[in-house]
């Protein structure tokens, strides 16, 4: 029963490094989001994918990059990291275009 | 742009009364409306949407209300329970942009015995 999956939990990076958060799920949902929120702010869409092979962008996507090459995964990579992307990322998946959307437990990543 | 807006950041409510948390929307191809209660340090989870061809949704405690007119939904949670407190977000989505989904800030309610 494990939904979606975010790992890491928590991750400090310096300015200037990269990383990958990754995302699983195990429902063969099709939908797949990556959302980012901010301090007592609301969630940005930063990517989004309807199927494998197929991403587009959100809200706020600069700064950020996505692949989705199979069903279940949908990693989110920061290639250069700055201060301003200190932050909450969610990922979340649904199955069809009128459904709700299952949200992972977040990573929690500081850039200084 | 803000497209959905949520412009009570808090609301305090007395336990066993009605709790009514609003939202506004600007985009009038938005047609179906998702609201998500969050607890500090876990994901938003689901509670309850509804789709353009209604006015109303219940679902137990929790009721949504949309005026089309108005680009306006509001949830009515009642009675309001201690575990109700938490963050709840409004959310929207048109079947025209490809599945984007669209959150409000956000609204703390309280709930105080």
């Amino acid at each position: 029963n494990a939904g979606v999956t975010q790992t890491p939990k928590f991750r400090i990076l310096k300015i200037g490094q990269s990383m990958t958060l990754q995302c699983t799920q195990d429902m063969n949902h099709n939908y797949m989001y990556w959302y980012r929120q901010d301090p007592g702010m609301g969630l940005k869409l930063i990517y989004y994918s309807v199927g494998a092979g197929i991403t587009d962008k959100g809200e706020v996507p600069n700064g950020y990059n996505v692949s989705r090459s199979t069903t279940e995964d949908f990693p989110l990579r920061l290639e250069l990291a700055a201060p301003s992307q200190t932050s909450v990322y969610f990922c979340a998946s649904r199955s069809l275009n009128d459904s709700p959307l299952h949200f992972g437990n977040g990573t929690r990543l500081t850039v200084t | 742009d803000q497209q959905v807006k949520q412009n009570s950041p808090s609301l305090s409510v007395q336990e066993g009364r009605i709790s009514i948390l609003n939202c506004d929307y600007t985009n009038s191809m938005f047609d179906y409306f998702l609201w998500y209660k969050k607890y500090p340090a876990e994901g938003p989870t689901f509670l309850i949407s509804i789709s353009s061809i209604k006015d109303k949704n219940e679902d137990g405690r929790f009721t949504v209300f949309l005026n089309k007119s108005a680009k306006h939904l509001s949830l009515h949670i009642v009675p309001s329970q201690p575990g109700d407190s938490a963050v709840y977000f409004c959310a929207a989505s048109a079947k025209s942009s490809a599945s984007k989904i669209i959150f409000g800030s956000g609204t703390r309610l309280s709930i105080r015995p």
